[in-house]
């Protein structure tokens, strides 16, 4: 059974940071590209960044480009997210969600973890 | 970037009737490998977001078939045949032809 755990949320002030995990089991995590997608309290879902299964492709949105660094440990079989110099507007869901080769977008998705900007 | 327009983003459907969510992307989505990277999500109250379809109109494991997806180019429809009280919920169209991966801005299911 594939399973996608996310951690590491929580309240954060402005322009500090926090790290994501997302935890993967039941697939040969190494073969899949991941992303990262959130979703602000009662909005829309919000693509937030990819990368490839070996890391030699990482794609952001603009909202979060230079501010956010995605990278994965296959051996540990973990996808991170290193978000810095956060932002009231980067309150939300985070969830980490596999790429399937010929599906593309998502198709499993983990339960998500809430981050919370407020002073 | 792709912009995606859902409509309606409220439904109203009585129980055992269908229904039907369009949305529309300010561009072709045709790859070019000549696939067409359109999918449909279904997030239910509470729970996170979940593949129904995905290429237009392939279903995605588990998916009953009550549910279909068609169109092409730029216009794209998920029918219900019949609608039961667990398909309540939002439901998202999502290109992934090009980067940066948009979303339609949800669909509203609700039961009359």
């Amino acid at each position: 059974e594939v399973q996608l755990v996310e951690s590491g949320g929580g309240l954060v002030q402005p322009g500090g940071s926090l790290r994501l995990s997302c935890a993967a089991s039941g697939f040969t995590f190494s073969t899949y590209n991941m992303n990262w997608v959130r979703q602000a309290p009662g909005k829309g879902l919000e693509w937030v960044s990819f990368i490839s299964s070996s890391s030699n492709a990482i794609y952001y949105a603009d909202s979060v480009k230079g501010r956010f660094t995605i990278s994965r440990d296959n051996a540990k079989n973990s996808l991170y997210l290193q978000m810095n110099s956060l932002r009231d507007e980067d309150t939300a869901v985070y969830y980490c969600a596999r790429v399937s080769v010929g599906i593309a977008g998502a198709d499993y998705w983990g339960q998500g973890t809430l981050v919370t900007v407020s002073s | 970037d792709i912009v995606m327009t859902q409509t309606p983003l409220s439904s109203p459907v009585t129980l055992g009737q269908p229904a039907s969510l369009s949305c529309r992307s300010s561009q072709s989505l045709v790859y070019s490998d000549g696939n067409t990277y359109l999918s449909w999500l279904q997030q239910r109250p509470g729970q996170p977001p979940r593949l129904l379809i995905y290429k237009i109109s392939n279903r995605f494991s588990g998916v009953p078939d009550r549910f279909s997806g068609s169109g092409a180019g730029t216009d794209f429809t998920l029918k219900i045949s019949r609608v039961e009280a667990e398909d309540v919920g939002v439901y998202y169209c999502m290109q992934a032809t090009q980067f940066p991966y948009t979303f339609g801005q949800g669909t509203k299911l609700e039961i009359k």
